[in-house]
């Protein structure tokens, strides 16, 4: 049975960066694709970008390149996803979403979500 | 402004038939998905591809395309089906995903 179990909520000051988690299992981590997804409050689900865990090629949104990295540890079948420079804007749920197989963007299971909160 | 459009809120009565639709240029070349979302939870996956349910998606979800449209279409809607559902797919140079902006569907 495929988990996807992140890290826990944050709470960060503008122009921080954060780092959020996602930890698979149920399956072969490296065969799969991951995507990272955020809904900021009250509103609808944005695509942050994707990584191919099988030698972390990237693909990330245009709107957040510079800023968004994502990479993934074979050895602990985790994938992560930092992003820097961080505003009042960036509050939203950071999720994980595992692809149907290599860049489908078909977003098969979901992580519960991470709350990043950006505050003074 | 998302390159994929949804109307806003949608309305069925109880046990009819509803559909939702997601119109973008880029339905054209590749397949949707969509997902479903209730209040404070992870959105699940519930139909991708031509008209494909992951396992344990009740068969009153189905879908369709025509032209640049995908439809999401719920036959015998459930009181349990009312939430948020979104379209996705590549965006028009497909090489970045994109999201629909949501339809809210309330059961009456």
């Amino acid at each position: 049975q495929v988990h996807l179990v992140q890290s826990g909520a944050e709470v960060k000051k503008p122009g921080a960066s954060v780092k959020v988690s996602c930890k698979a299992s149920g399956y072969t981590f490296a065969t799969y694709y991951m995507h990272w997804v955020r809904q900021a409050p009250g509103q609808g689900l944005e695509w942050m970008g994707m990584i191919n865990p099988n030698g972390d090629t990237t693909t990330y949104a245009q709107k957040l390149q510079g800023r968004v990295t994502m990479t993934s540890d074979t050895s602990t079948s985790t994938v992560y996803m930092e992003l820097s420079s961080l505003t009042s804007e960036d509050t939203a749920v950071y999720y994980c979403a595992r692809d149907y197989g290599s860049g489908s963007y078909y977003l098969f299971y979901w992580g519960q979500g991470t709350l990043v909160t950006v505050s003074s | 402004s998302s390159e994929l459009t949804q109307d806003p809120a949608v309305s069925v009565a109880l046990g009819q038939t509803v559909r939702i639709t997601c119109q973008g240029d880029s339905l054209r070349s590749y397949y949707a998905s969509w997902s479903q979302q209730k209040p404070g939870q992870a959105p699940v996956l519930v139909l991708y591809g031509n008209n494909n349910r992951p396992s344990g998606i009740p068969g009153r979800f189905s879908g369709s395309y025509s032209g640049n449209t995908s439809s999401l279409t719920i036959t015998g809607a459930q009181a349990e089906d009312e939430a948020d559902y979104y379209c996705d797919s590549r965006d028009s140079s497909g090489n970045y995903g994109v999201f629909g902006g949501g339809t809210k569907l309330t059961v009456l």
